[in-house]
């Protein structure tokens, strides 16, 4: 079945940078895409950005521009998201999640990775 | 911030039916697909409906969605226990070329 399985929960300071990943199994990899969908504590979904499994493109949302990479490694059929200049309201779950195109539903999500900032 | 309008909560008692509704403009709901995602206490959102009515392999048909203009709505028949979640919907936004979503629901079964 179609899986993605994230890396462990990360502890940064303010200024850091974190670095996520997402494997995944079930499916030919480069035939879709991984978007990347943040949860601050007890708040809702916010969408980060998109990468294409087949050609490495990507769409990030306008808020993160800047701090934002994503990259994938065909070879293991991992997708990683690395954050920079963490702060403090960059406290979250982070999610990645299938997705053909940014514009696409997502299917299935990854377990989710808890990244906390704090001094 | 979400630029998707749901109700903050939902509940009904067992059997009974609900219904989300979601709240866009014509740069999201108006121009493209909605989808929902159900999100279970302490577990990753789920998805649940897309392409507006659309349910994947294994949800069960006691949930529908719809969509009409900049406005779209998701209905749980039948409640149960197990529907006591968090209810998101979503939709590619052309002016913010972002995927946005809704501001949540969480259904209670009363």
């Amino acid at each position: 079945q179609v899986q993605l399985v994230q890396s462990g929960a990360e502890v940064k300071k303010p200024g850091a940078s974190v670095k996520v990943s997402c494997k995944a199994s079930g499916y030919t990899f480069s035939n879709s895409g991984i978007s990347w969908v943040r949860q601050a504590p007890g708040q809702g979904l916010e969408w980060m950005g998109w990468i294409s499994g087949y050609n490495g493109n990507t769409n990030f949302a306008q808020k993160l521009q800047g701090r934002l990479t994503m990259t994938t490694d065909t070879s293991t059929s991992t997708a990683y998201m690395e954050l920079r200049s963490l702060r403090s309201d960059d406290t979250a779950v982070y999610y990645c999640a299938r997705s053909a195109y940014p514009y696409n539903w997502f299917d299935p999500w990854g377990q989710g990775t808890l990244v906390t900032v704090s001094s | 911030q979400s630029v998707l309008t749901q109700p903050p909560s939902a509940s009904g008692t067992p059997g009974q039916r609900v219904t989300i509704s979601c709240s866009g403009s014509n740069s999201n709901l108006g121009s493209n697909y909605v989808h929902w995602h159900q999100q279970l206490p302490g577990a990753a959102p789920k998805l649940l409906i897309y392409k507006n009515n659309l349910r994947p392999s294994g949800v069960p048909d006691r949930f529908s969605g719809s969509k009409s203009g900049t406005s779209a709505s998701l209905a749980i028949s039948g409640l149960r226990s197990e529907d006591e979640a968090d209810y998101y919907c979503a939709a590619w936004d052309d002016s913010l070329s972002s995927h946005v979503f809704g501001t949540g629901t969480k259904v209670t079964v009363l």
